[in-house]
């Protein structure tokens, strides 16, 4: 059974550096293309960042360039995201997700963990 | 930056209800476009993807049509699990973008 948990989450003051781990089980992560997608309260999902199999593509929404960075550490079946300067529209739950694809890719995400809350407040 | 929209913002239905769903997209998409549910409190679950294919163990009651930039979820015989909220996403060329949303509402 797949399973993707995030943690790392919670409450943080404007200006800090948030990173966040998703610890991935059930499937070969080293095979599969990996993202994060958050959603502040009340809204939509809003795709944050993707990082291709072997962690050489990285690709970031243009609203959190250059304050992102995703990462992936195979051997160890998970995924980080480290958010720098954070900003209080930076609050949202924050998800894990696998992408379908492997050499076609972007392709859907067929997996999402249960989202971690992060709280970018004074 | 693709620009999805989602019509309508609600839809009140009953059981047993037909729902359709609608997304446009500011440029084609070609079928690169994907439908997700979301109820309260829980993550996106993936239903269609490449407009027209339903994902693992999705009932046959859900359906996606359309390529380009006009595409179409039906419900077909509303059920009370199915009363949630729908986006679209399309993964034709980053940034990845999704629509606003459709709720499903019971009447």
């Amino acid at each position: 059974e797949v399973q993707l948990l995030e943690s790392g989450g919670g409450l943080k003051q404007p200006g800090e550096t948030l990173r966040l781990s998703c610890a991935a089980y059930g499937f070969t992560f080293p095979d599969y293309p990996m993202g994060w997608v958050r959603q502040a309260p009340g809204k939509g999902p809003e795709w944050v960042s993707s990082i291709g199999a072997s962690g050489t593509s990285r690709f970031y929404a243009d609203s959190v360039t250059g304050r992102l960075t995703v990462s992936r550490d195979n051997p160890r079946n998970t995924l980080y995201l480290q958010v720098n300067s954070l900003r209080a529209e930076d609050t949202a739950v924050y998800y894990c997700v696998k992408d379908m694809g492997q050499e076609n890719w972007p392709h859907a995400f067929d997996f999402w963990g249960r989202g971690i809350l992060v709280t970018v407040s004074s | 930056e693709v620009v999805l929209t989602q019509s309508p913002a609600t839809l009140t239905l009953s059981p047993g209800e037909r729902a359709t769903l609608s997304c446009r997209a500011s440029q084609s998409v070609s079928d690169y476009l994907v439908w997700f549910q979301q109820k309260p409190g829980q993550a996106p679950r993936l239903l269609i993807y490449d407009a027209t294919i339903r994902a693992t163990g999705i009932p046959a009651r859900f359906s996606g049509s359309g390529s380009g930039t006009d595409f179409t979820l039906t419900i077909n015989s509303l059920q009370p699990e199915d009363f949630a909220v729908y986006y679209c996403q399309q993964r034709r060329s980053w940034p990845l973008t999704f629509g606003g949303g459709t709720r499903v509402e019971m009447k």
